[in-house]
């Protein structure tokens, strides 16, 4: 299964509204895990099952969608949220992620 | 929660074995509900679960290094294990170790550690 994301970098200020996009090439139902990595970090989780909040993701973060096409969307970027986002399927094996959505101030 | 190391060597040899260890803190490895995993994130090929293993033994791989892996646990260090065999430059990486839950998601991390192969 291959996992598309789009844009690949994404301009904002803070205290805007991010929207990223996930597109599978196949359905995958509700399995989707977003993650989010700092410069110079390991990824993190922040959300699994396409909308479930992981323990101590802020709910700013806040996922959507199913079958083929999910968003993330970040309500009122702040300073640590300027990184690179990921998706990741959960359907099937093998595993894969997409190729990450930078948000850069 | 779980906190995870890596360790090994950072600099391997084309055509020798790539080895790397996974400490696993404030958690058990012989939970029997979760996996262990090792992810691998370079510019080329982005973020790839290579492959996971459960306390027993049993694993699941990528294709894109089945034939080459093999992880093993080890539960009574509370370690899971990585080699890579017959490694060339496409296999330099940060490696992660991660908490494979109910071989869904991945979290939490390792801090990850460079491996250059030269």
């Amino acid at each position: 299964i291959v996992m598309t994301q789009s844009p690949a970098t994404l301009s904002l200020s803070p205290g805007e509204s991010a929207t990223l996009t996930c597109r599978a090439s196949e359905n995958i139902r509700g399995d989707l895990a977003w993650y989010q990595q700092r410069h110079g970090e390991a990824p993190r989780l922040l959300i699994y099952d396409a909308f479930t909040r992981a323990t101590g993701t802020p709910d700013r973060f806040s996922g959507r969608g199913s079958g083929t096409e999910f968003t993330l969307t970040i309500s009122s970027l702040q300073s640590e949220d300027f990184a690179t986002y990921y998706c990741q399927h959960h359907h099937a094996w093998p595993k894969t992620f997409g190729q990450g959505t930078k948000v850069e101030i | 929660q779980a906190q995870l190391q890596e360790s090994g060597p950072r600099l391997v040899k084309p055509s020798e074995t790539l080895s790397l260890t996974c400490s696993v803190f404030d958690d058990r490895i012989t939970d029997t509900n979760h996996y262990w995993a090792w992810i691998r994130q370079s510019p080329e090929k982005g973020l790839e679960w290579i492959g996971s293993v459960l306390h027993t033994g049993t694993t699941f791989y990528n294709p894109s290094v089945r034939g080459r892996i093999s992880i093993s646990a080890d539960t009574s260090k509370n370690q899971f294990s990585l080699k890579l065999r017959s490694v060339t430059a496409a296999d330099t990486a940060v490696y992660y170790c991660a908490k494979h839950v109910f071989t869904q998601w991945f979290g939490p991390w390792g801090q990850g550690i460079p491996v250059t192969v030269s």
